[in-house]
């Protein structure tokens, strides 16, 4: 059965330092997703994305996040100065239409 | 406001006992919900989505809109049951909310 897939699965970055986290959705899947986790909190939306464009965003999501799907399979979460308070765990998703799968997250920890 | 409301953070049962996994949802619109389930370090798996009733692993859950509650219920608990659960609302603006999660843990 095909699975969302991410990596890596450990990141550790010092604070005000760039990092791609990376997904590899379910291939027939046309929505895709970002939700975070920290630690000892519930699962929090970030970001979905359609037809090449973000279709919804938190307020979490300010300007130091982007996405991007480059070429096709990979679907991409960029934080372009990480701050302490962003260390957590990040979760991709894809879905057909209302059901979203998700893949086994990334462990972010910023320093 | 869209909110997922888990009371339970620990539900703790024995083997065969029966099991309730309360979620109550805050939403104007027609909601879709969910059932996701975390086995130790594991993904989030979908468990049940109200639009299916179906039953996955002996679970059940009905949508009940007069008590805006979405409960997962199992009438004999196995062990292997021991997980995360979080009820999930999908507004139909393509994202869920969820809840903060029960802790279910089955004892022999």
């Amino acid at each position: 059965e095909p699975e969302v897939t991410q990596t890596p699965s450990h990141q550790v970055t010092q604070m005000g330092q760039e990092v791609i986290l990376r997904c590899v959705p379910i291939s027939n899947h046309l929505y895709f997703y970002w939700y975070r986790q920290i630690l000892g909190q519930k699962v929090e939306f970030l970001v979905s994305f359609y037809n090449n464009e973000i279709s919804e965003k938190s307020e979490i999501f300010d300007d130091q996040f982007s996405v991007e799907r480059p070429d096709g399979s990979n679907f991409t979460l960029k934080i372009r100065s990480t701050k302490l308070e962003d260390s957590a765990m990040y979760f991709c998703a894809s879905g057909q239409k209302e059901t979203q799968y998700f893949g086994p997250g990334t462990r972010l920890l910023v320093l | 406001a869209q909110r997922v409301t888990q009371p339970e953070k620990l539900l703790s049962v024995f083997k065969g006992a029966p099991v309730e996994l309360k979620c109550n949802y805050s939403y104007s619109g027609s909601p879709e919900l969910f059932w996701y389930v975390q086995y130790s370090r594991q993904r989030l798996q979908l468990l049940l989505r109200h639009i299916s009733r179906e039953s996955i692993k002996g679970f059940t859950a009905d949508l009940n809109k007069g008590e805006t509650s979405f409960h997962l219920k199992k009438p004999f608990a196995q062990e292997e049951d021991s997980a995360m659960y979080y009820c999930a609302l999908n507004t139909g603006f393509q994202k869920l909310v969820f809840g903060t999660g029960t802790r279910l843990l089955v004892s022999p």
